[in-house]
């Protein structure tokens, strides 16, 4: 059972350059996540889905956009790449059981560094 | 605004001894929490849960508690193993809200001494 993969795993952009992180997860989840990571100052979240055709802004959504086509997909865009942008991206599903949701299964991350 | 809390960026604990993490949050809300552990080059995987309607739940080696007067959770690994040496992370949910979103403290690196 694959899980939450992530690719690339490493990625150095220019200023200014734009990519997609992607994200699959064959767990069947119906919510999605991408969260950052800057050192020192923990997971911040920044864009998550509640199931496919439904994203909704987190913490730190400013530079990126996301897309959910699929229950498996959640691609993650930054346009216009700049030096704030540089950290270890996140990616994570789960599934609301009860109503609650009860845990976040994580990719292994994308180290995304922006000279 | 940092609404979970961690205030030790680092804690280092003898083998076999207990480790303590503690996490603080600021909004009163919050109903559900979770720890993770992170490895380097690694995703954070997930350890131990609460919900706010428990003051304690065990896990083998691992204990959290929530004291939701004084809005604090801590987890406790007893005994301590060299294994156990990585960042630990506390997350905070309104489970209620129906957005589940989870927020995140900044976390602390345990280091377990042989």
């Amino acid at each position: 059972n694959a899980g939450v993969t992530q690719t690339p795993k490493f990625r150095i952009l220019k200023i200014g350059q734009s990519m997609t992180l992607q994200c699959t997860q064959d767990m069947n989840h119906n919510y999605m996540y991408w969260y950052r990571q800057d050192p020192g100052m923990g997971l911040k979240l920044i864009y998550y889905s509640v199931g496919a055709g439904i994203t909704d802004k987190g913490e730190v959504p400013n530079g990126y956009n996301v897309s959910r086509s699929t229950t498996e997909d959640f691609p993650l865009r930054l346009e216009l790449a700049a030096p704030s942008q540089t950290s270890v991206y996140f990616c994570a599903s789960s599934v609301n059981s009860g109503g609650i949701v009860e845990k976040l299964f994580f990719g292994s991350g994308t180290q995304l560094s922006v000279l | 605004d940092q609404q979970v809390k961690q205030n030790s960026p680092s804690l280092s604990v003898q083998e076999g001894r207990i480790s303590i993490l503690n996490c603080d949050y600021t909004n009163s809300m919050f109903d559900y929490f979770l720890w993770y552990k992170k490895y380097p080059a690694e995703g954070p995987t997930f350890l131990i849960s609460i919900s706010s309607i428990k003051d304690k739940n065990e896990d083998g080696r691992f204990t959290v508690f929530l004291n939701k007067s004084a809005k604090h959770l801590s987890l406790h690994i007893v005994p301590s193993q060299p294994g156990d040496s990585a960042v630990y992370f506390c997350a905070a949910s309104v489970a209620g809200s129906g957005t589940y979103k989870y927020i995140f403290g900044t976390g602390t690196r345990l280091k377990v001494l042989a």
